[in-house]
């Protein structure tokens, strides 16, 4: 059983702030992360599949970054905006063996962005 | 269109019903997944399908049989549930099961079991 920690659990920024959080995890037998955000009433909305140590990805405002080696990932919003609020899910994937393809889900962190 | 719909969006059934929840997905993915959300937790994996076949069972327990009739669609058939079974039940799809293939999800069905 993967032991996925995510923190803040939650977070009140500003509109206009930048704000960042982290998920840790087992380094060992590490496959790829999934980064989602889910909006309150909608699907889980996929961000990011990261795989190689020292991955960084990015999407409009948002981006994150990966170390295996340590096993821990940042995801980074800058700017924020209220639209931003969500909760932000990491998952890492574990290689091979019935865990291929098993998302573990953190707790998430809940971020709310005020006007 | 990475849409997964899931139907119905809301049910309630007694301990004594039978009923189904309804996945289908149009992106030609071969693998289909069932996750189960409990109020203030993130989702935990049910059942997934890869190639219609059922290739990871979580020890869920026998009241929930999943059923992949195509590689279009997954259905979760539910029969004698508990109260505790109350849930989102989210459906997913990817291109195939494997560890950096992305996960589509659907809005899920909100169950509860009175």
């Amino acid at each position: 059983i993967l032991n996925v920690e995510q923190s803040p659990q939650s977070l009140h920024v500003q509109e206009g702030d930048s704000t960042n959080f982290t998920c840790s995890f087992p380094s060992s037998n590490f496959y790829a992360l999934h980064w989602y955000r889910w909006e309150t009433a909608k699907s889980p909305e996929a961000l990011f599949v990261m795989t190689l140590n020292g991955d960084e990805k990015k999407k409009g405002r948002i981006s994150a970054t990966l170390n295996t080696k340590e096993g821990y990932s940042y995801l980074y919003i800058k700017g924020s905006q209220p639209e931003d609020s969500a909760t932000y899910l990491c998952a890492p994937i574990g290689a091979g063996g019935t865990s291929y393809g098993k998302l573990t889900f953190g707790q998430g962190t809940i971020l709310t962005v005020h006007p | 269109d990475t849409e997964v719909t899931q139907t119905p969006k809301h049910l309630v059934m007694g301990m004594t019903n039978k009923k189904s929840l309804k996945c289908e997905q149009h992106m030609g993915h071969r693998a289909m997944y069932w996750y189960k959300q409990k109020a203030k937790k993130p989702p935990e994996l049910m059942f997934v399908y890869s190639y219609e076949k059922l290739s990871i069972n979580e020890s869920v327990p026998s009241r929930f049989s999943p059923e992949c009739p195509n590689s279009s669609l997954l259905n979760l058939h539910l029969h004698a549930l508990q109260p505790e079974d109350s849930a989102l039940y989210l459906c997913a799809s990817s291109q195939v099961r494997g560890g950096a293939d992305t996960q589509y999800f659907g809005p899920g069905t909100r169950l509860t079991v009175l």
